[in-house]
């Protein structure tokens, strides 16, 4: 089974700050990795599928990139609604699996 | 628009059995793979089950293999789930989810139905 591992556990910014997020992989899953955002009482969403590419509707201050095991989500200029915890996932290979999460939340 | 309902939620006693439904509407659902996913309380995602458009196949995450069967009605736009032997560790939102394209990314989402088991 892959391991994904997301740093920071928690990321404390203030609106307008740029977040940098990090998933690490136990093993090489290529470009299979997707993000989400989940916000409190809500399903998640998906931003980012394929390493890079942004889903449907996302906005383009959501960016993402790398490839093997290593794995980051930037968010240029964070706005209310980003405040959230982000989880990545890969496709690589079965099961699929989630990483931990990270929370962003208002410093 | 695409929405994804999920029902059958409860509570139930360990060893018990369940079945969660997940009615789907404004996509061609005969198309698509389909997908449980499940939250515990204050926890993160961990993936269910799969089954492919046609239902030929199936795969399951290994904390389920040989308890929850997974299955789908594609004349009735329908995911199903059964859960039976069920565990404390098996208590979480449900959510079903569909892939996004030919790929086991999930681009759609229902509101999860919560299962509680406990005696």
């Amino acid at each position: 089974e892959v391991v994904l591992t997301q740093s920071p556990v928690t990321l404390s910014l203030s609106p307008g700050e740029r977040a940098t997020l990090s998933c690490r992989a136990s093993q090489s899953v290529s470009s299979y990795l997707a993000w989400y955002l989940q916000k409190p009482g809500q399903a998640p969403r998906l931003l980012i599928y394929d390493a890079s590419n942004r889903a449907a509707g996302i906005p383009a201050r959501f960016s993402g990139s790398g490839s093997g095991t290593d794995f980051t989500l930037t968010i240029s200029s964070l706005e209310p609604e980003d405040f959230a915890v982000y989880y990545c996932q890969q496709r690589s290979s079965w099961p699929i699996t989630f990483g931990g999460g990270t929370k962003v939340e208002i410093k | 628009q695409v929405q994804l309902v999920e029902s059958g939620g409860g509570v139930v006693q360990p060893g018990r059995s369940l079945r969660l439904s997940c009615a789907t509407s404004g996509f061609t659902f005969r198309s698509y793979g389909m997908h449980w996913v499940r939250q515990a309380p204050g926890k993160g995602l961990e993936w269910v089950a799969v089954i492919s458009f046609d239902g030929s196949t199936k795969y399951y995450g290994d904390s389920v293999k040989g308890r929850f069967t997974i299955s789908r009605d594609n004349s009735r736009n329908t995911l199903d789930l059964q859960m039976n032997s069920l565990r404390a560790e098996d208590t979480a939102v449900y959510y079903c989810a569909k892939e996004r394209e030919k790929t086991t990314n999930f681009d759609y989402w229902g509101r999860g139905t919560l299962v509680t088991v406990s005696s």
